[in-house]
């Protein structure tokens, strides 16, 4: 596609509830990243996946995060049993080439509200 | 310990003025690169001007000036000629490049922009 897709773009959910979030980057783009931005915040990294290589896990806050990218492309982050503290916006981005100066293409992210 | 500083939570500008934003980061690997994104209040990231550890030059994108610092591990943004739409939140970040491949970008936790008109 032509950028980035993030869905659901909302998703209010009740404290307990598993979450899946869908991330679709731009064809080709063979890296890709989620973040998490809290309300008023900077961007925490979470996870990444490069090509085929293991993905990068080392910012996940917890084992109720995982994340998976099937075929190279489409990514899902799952969170398990939310807490409110898992509210944020997520964004996931995707890049062209890792090693180089390209910036990431950020999707418009999922607004995740635990209630 | 805090990769990316960034000092100022909020910077008013004058329309037409000069803004400089202020970034220091923290790296011990002798090739990073230095970014710069602008979230508007409608949330999306803009990729705005990079800066690599070993470019000879500091960054220019049309308004957008990177001040490369390199001793003083400094990246400050220079937006030449604020306009109303430069108003929002700009973020710092670096990727250090190691042998085995690169990290993801580290944030800094972001400067609000104010342009008055």
């Amino acid at each position: 596609g032509a950028g980035v897709s993030q869905s659901p773009s909302n998703k209010v959910t009740e404290k307990g509830k598993d979450v899946e979030l869908r991330c679709d980057p731009i064809s080709g783009h063979t890296a890709l990243y989620w973040y998490r931005q809290s309300l008023g915040q900077g961007l925490e990294f979470l996870i990444y996946f490069q090509g085929n290589s293991a993905p990068d896990k080392s910012g996940l806050p917890s084992d109720r995060f995982s994340a998976e990218r099937t075929g190279g492309s489409v990514s899902t982050l799952t969170i398990q049993r939310t807490q409110q503290e898992d509210s944020a916006v997520y964004l996931c981005a995707s890049s062209l080439d890792v090693k180089g100066r390209y910036g990431y293409t950020f999707g418009s992210g999922t607004r995740l509200t635990v209630v | 310990a805090q990769k990316i500083t960034q000092t100022q939570p909020g910077m008013f500008v004058q329309e037409k003025e000069a803004v400089t934003l202020d970034c220091t980061y923290d790296t011990s690997d002798p090739s990073y690169g230095l970014f710069w994104y602008k979230q508007p209040s409608s949330g999306e990231m803009i990729f705005l001007i990079y800066q690599g550890s070993y470019d000879q030059q500091n960054a220019t994108e049309g308004r957008y000036s990177l001040n490369f610092q390199k001793a003083r591990k400094s990246a400050n943004l220079v937006i030449s000629a604020s306009q109303l739409g430069d108003s929002a939140m700009y973020f710092c970040a670096m990727r250090e490049v190691e042998w085995a491949g690169n990290t993801p970008l580290v944030f800094g936790k972001g400067t609000r922009l104010s342009v008055i008109a």
